[in-house]
């Protein structure tokens, strides 16, 4: 059962544009949102995060959207560059045995034209 | 400064044969984990360390899995008998003990490709 779901597999955004990535969870439990980007034969790298006492976070062309009552998170990508280009993978994250375990999504591929 | 180290970074198996991965993790980190990524699943946590001691392997899939970390700077997920479906990518990532949330963040290794035919 997926607790963390990305239901696009999939997106393609003209370069400049707007790039929107959305991620559904069902646990309401988890109390902190992250994405990480994933470029072909490499490992995923932190991106963004999000504590759940916030509905907005932003750094630089990247913010990440919060709606707790909706179980939503998305994150938007403003403008859009073909170096952008990757996989991104939403997770969820919950307090456990003295670490925060991360619940990840099955990820999304986006695909920035130049 | 190295990140997390994988090794090999192919590997093609045939069924039934025993696979060992290896993971090097960041010096200093804490706290190790094991992932898998399948199309069909994203990454899964398979079992993670703290202080070289296993606290969580509940993902991992079947008893054909296996993990040990014999010391602070070296892992290792064993797979016997290797089996078609457990053809993924593994990774392996690092973390510091949580001070903060931002603090805890998971620093992955470029992964290894597991084929089993």
């Amino acid at each position: 059962d997926q607790q963390v779901k990305q239901n696009s597999p999939s997106l393609s955004v003209q370069e400049g544009r707007i790039s929107i990535l959305n991620c559904d969870y069902t646990n309401s439990m988890f109390d902190y949102f992250l994405w990480y980007k994933k470029y072909p034969a490499e490992g995923p790298t932190f991106l963004i995060s999000i504590s759940s006492i916030k509905d907005k976070n932003e750094d630089g062309r990247f913010t990440v959207f919060l709606n707790k009552s909706a179980k939503h998170l998305s994150l938007h990508i403003v403008p859009s560059q073909p170096g952008d280009s990757a996989v991104y993978f939403c997770a969820a994250s919950v307090g456990t045995s003295g670490t925060y375990k991360y619940i990840f999504g099955t990820g999304t591929r986006l695909k920035v034209l130049a | 400064d190295a990140g997390v180290i994988q090794s090999p970074r192919h590997e093609v198996t045939e069924m039934g044969q025993e696979v060992t991965l290896r993971c090097k993790p960041i010096s200093g980190h804490d706290y190790l984990f094991w992932y898998r990524q399948t199309m069909m699943r994203g990454l899964e946590l398979l079992i993670y360390f703290n202080n070289n001691v296993p606290i969580d392997d509940s993902g991992m899939p079947e008893d054909r899995f296996s993990a040990k970390m014999p010391n602070a700077s070296f892992s290792t997920l064993k797979i016997q008998p290797s089996e078609p479906r457990d053809s993924a990518v593994y990774f392996c990532a690092s973390s510091h003990s949580p001070r903060t949330r931002r603090s805890n963040e998971q620093f992955f290794g470029p992964g290894t490709r597991l084929t089993v035919l």
